[in-house]
């Protein structure tokens, strides 16, 4: 059973408009969010992560919002350039367990 | 700072064959996982290890053994390969208190 669900495998934004990539998850024990961007033939890379304790983390152009009532994430990336494109993973964990979980993955391409 | 260095980046497998995927990281990380990598399936959770001699199964440890016996390296083995086992593997390590993983650039296998 997904515990991590990405339900859009794949989005298309403009150059400079706004891309959102949305994460759900089941289990309420999952309290540390990460978003990781994968390009083809490398490994993932960390984006953003964000806590439990906060519902919203930026870093420049990425920002993460945690809606836990929802059990709901989305990562908020503006402008979008093309160099955004690749596929966006999002994970979750619960404290001290370092299982890192990963949801199904989002392909964003950005057109220029 | 090498990171995380997996080995071999390609591998060709028959089935019923047995091999070891190599993980080496260099930043003194106690926490190291594995993580298989499929088509509409995202990245799922193999073994994992919280440090020297202690390891734990994932979502998906069927087929595949693991042993930490140094903070440096985490083997993945492989003891009877079946085409079902064919995906992209990554290697992770992951600083103690939840922050991100560091992966490692993935082996191609193919089990025919």
């Amino acid at each position: 059973d997904q515990q991590v669900k990405q339900n859009s495998p794949s989005l298309s934004v403009q150059e400079g408009r706004i891309s959102i990539l949305n994460c759900d998850y089941t289990n309420s024990m999952f309290d540390y969010f990460l978003w990781y961007k994968k390009y083809p033939a490398e490994g993932p890379t960390f984006l953003i992560s964000i806590s439990s304790i906060k519902d919203k983390n930026e870093d420049g152009r990425f920002t993460v919002f945690l809606n836990k009532s929802a059990k709901h994430l989305s990562l908020h990336i503006v402008p979008s350039q093309p160099g955004d494109s690749a596929v966006y993973f999002c994970a979750a964990s619960a404290s001290g367990t370092y299982k890192y979980i990963f949801g199904t993955g989002t392909r964003l391409k950005v057109l220029a | 700072n090498a990171g995380v260095t997996q080995t071999p980046k390609f591998q060709v497998l028959k089935t019923g064959q047995s091999m070891t995927l190599q993980c080496a990281q260099d930043m003194n990380h106690e926490y190291m996982s594995w993580y298989r990598q499929d088509p509409g399936m995202g990245l799922r959770l193999i073994h994992y290890s919280v440090g020297a001699g202690i390891t734990d199964q994932g979502e998906v440890p069927n087929g595949y053994n693991v042993s930490r016996s140094t903070t440096e390296d985490f083997p993945l083995r492989l003891l009877s390969a079946a085409p079902s086992q064919t995906s992209v593997y990554f290697c992770a390590s992951i600083l103690p208190g939840n922050t991100e993983a560091f992966f490692g650039q993935g082996t191609r296998l193919t089990v025919v």
